[in-house]
């Protein structure tokens, strides 16, 4: 049963710092993993894939995996009270199918 | 239309009420899957279709729970004899193709409520 775990939170930050939000996951294999945002009462959005070590950034987010760890982060700069939401970590297995943790809620306060 | 869309966007219920939930995926889109997400939790795998051919059930809870999209466009979940237990968001995703780089994109979603 593949896995992925993430803490529910909430995390709470002051406006323009960074958010940093964690995941964990217990397939080795895995070589796929994506973040989706998720606003109360809508649809999850994607923001970000990864699926090489090592970081990659896309204007104020930054993934970062780690294999070797079996971990997956999200680093969010400059956070704004507008990224308040659920921020869901996923895995593709096979089958194309995403195996999503269970969400960490995000709260920046102005 | 651009975007992904189910329909209807609530559905109440009676248990023991079948129900139908309808998605109409991105023109084109070859992949389509449908996800259940209780309150609180991430969305859980139901199915999987390429075109028509659904390639993977094993997410679906019960024989209760049936699938299809004959024309390899729409998409009906069928739930037979609901329970207090179906109670879920269902959503719909779709994908251009299969594998890396092809994005899932979602649906808003069917919030259905069993009484």
């Amino acid at each position: 049963q593949k896995e992925v775990e993430q803490n529910s939170g909430p995390l709470s930050v002051p406006e323009g710092a960074i958010a940093s939000l964690n995941c964990t996951y217990s397939d080795r294999g895995s070589q796929s993993f994506f973040w989706y945002r998720q606003y109360s009462g809508k649809s999850p959005e994607l923001i970000m894939f990864i699926y090489s070590n090592g970081d990659k950034e896309d204007g104020r987010f930054t993934a970062q995996l780690n294999k070797a760890s079996q971990y997956v982060s999200l680093l969010i700069r400059d956070s704004q009270p507008s990224d308040s939401a659920t921020y869901l970590c996923a895995e593709l297995v096979e089958g194309n199918k995403l195996v999503f943790g269970a969400g960490t809620i995000l709260r920046v306060k102005s | 239309g651009a975007g992904v869309s189910q329909s209807p966007r609530y559905k109440v219920a009676k248990r023991g009420q079948d129900v139908a939930l309808r998605c109409d995926p991105i023109s084109g889109h070859v992949s389509l899957f449908w996800y259940q997400q209780a309150l609180g939790q991430g969305p859980e795998f139901l199915t999987y279709f390429q075109n028509e051919a659904q390639l993977d059930k094993s997410g679906l809870p019960s024989d209760r729970f049936f699938a299809e999209r004959p024309e390899g466009s729409v998409s009906t979940l069928k739930i037979q004899r609901t329970q207090q237990e179906d109670s879920a968001v269902y959503l719909c995703a779709s994908s251009p193709g299969t594998g890396l780089g092809n994005e899932q994109f979602f649906g808003p979603g069917t919030r259905l409520t069993v009484l």
